[in-house]
């Protein structure tokens, strides 16, 4: 399969602890970007990558939440001190820069729930 | 800013008949335009997408999207619909970052199919 993949699936995590996920964007795809959905609503943008360069970050993202991509392949997205409005799904997608600059194909994304 | 509405929350439609899903959306210039869907567990996989030209655009398992700009519009139509339509469905804009020029995609809150047999 070569579509976009992240893990964990599912993380259950208590209040205040530290929870990390990670994404791997579909091989020849230079952007990646990281969203939030939580329930009933659609995906809200967190973070954009262009290969290892972070260059949009939404006002979502507090200085709780990092997210890196060092080698411009996998990125990681982590939360600090976990609160209970963190519960969501965290999904992640990537895009070609050779195509139409917004088709992003999307993974399955990590569910995060917080005791 | 620009934003997405999808008025419908909840559609509940028998197999076999037409489907109709609206989207209207705000923006100050030509959008990119572009409605997902999402199944229970999964991610969001793309149906179809508009960027210019004919504005009567073709996507994947028979839907299809007409643009309106008079009317800010970009509905979701199906002539039959199957059982396994059933899902959530995101219209969604691509916008630019105001600073950078870049753009990210800016969801409605989605509309869930129901199919009755």
């Amino acid at each position: 399969d070569t579509g976009v993949s992240q893990d964990p699936r599912h993380k259950i995590t208590k209040r205040g602890q530290n929870v990390t996920f990670r994404c791997d964007p579909i091989s020849e795809h230079n952007r990646l970007y990281w969203y939030r959905q939580t329930l009933g609503q659609g995906p809200e943008f967190l973070t954009y990558f262009q290969n290892e360069a972070q260059l949009e970050k939404s006002r979502l993202l507090s200085d709780r939440f990092s997210a890196e991509r060092p080698k411009g392949s996998f990125s990681t997205l982590e939360i600090q001190r976990t609160e209970q409005g963190d519960s969501a799904m965290y999904l992640c997608a990537s895009s070609s820069q050779q195509g139409p600059e917004n088709e992003q194909f999307f993974g399955p994304g990590t569910r995060l729930t917080v005791l | 800013a620009q934003s997405v509405t999808q008025p419908d929350i909840h559609i509940t439609v028998s197999e076999g008949a037409s489907l109709e899903l609206r989207c209207n959306y705000s923006y100050g210039a030509t959008p990119y335009l572009f409605w997902y869907v999402q199944s229970p567990g999964q991610g969001l996989q793309l149906l179809l997408k508009y960027f210019s030209g004919d504005t009567l655009v073709q996507g994947i398992k028979g839907f299809e999207a007409e643009f309106k700009r008079s009317q800010s519009s970009f509905n979701l139509r199906k002539p039959s619909v199957h059982w396994s339509d059933a899902a959530e469905y995101f219209c969604a804009v691509g916008a630019l970052f105001k600073d950078t020029g870049r753009r990210a995609l800016t969801f409605g809150s989605g509309t869930r199919l129901q199919v009755q047999p």
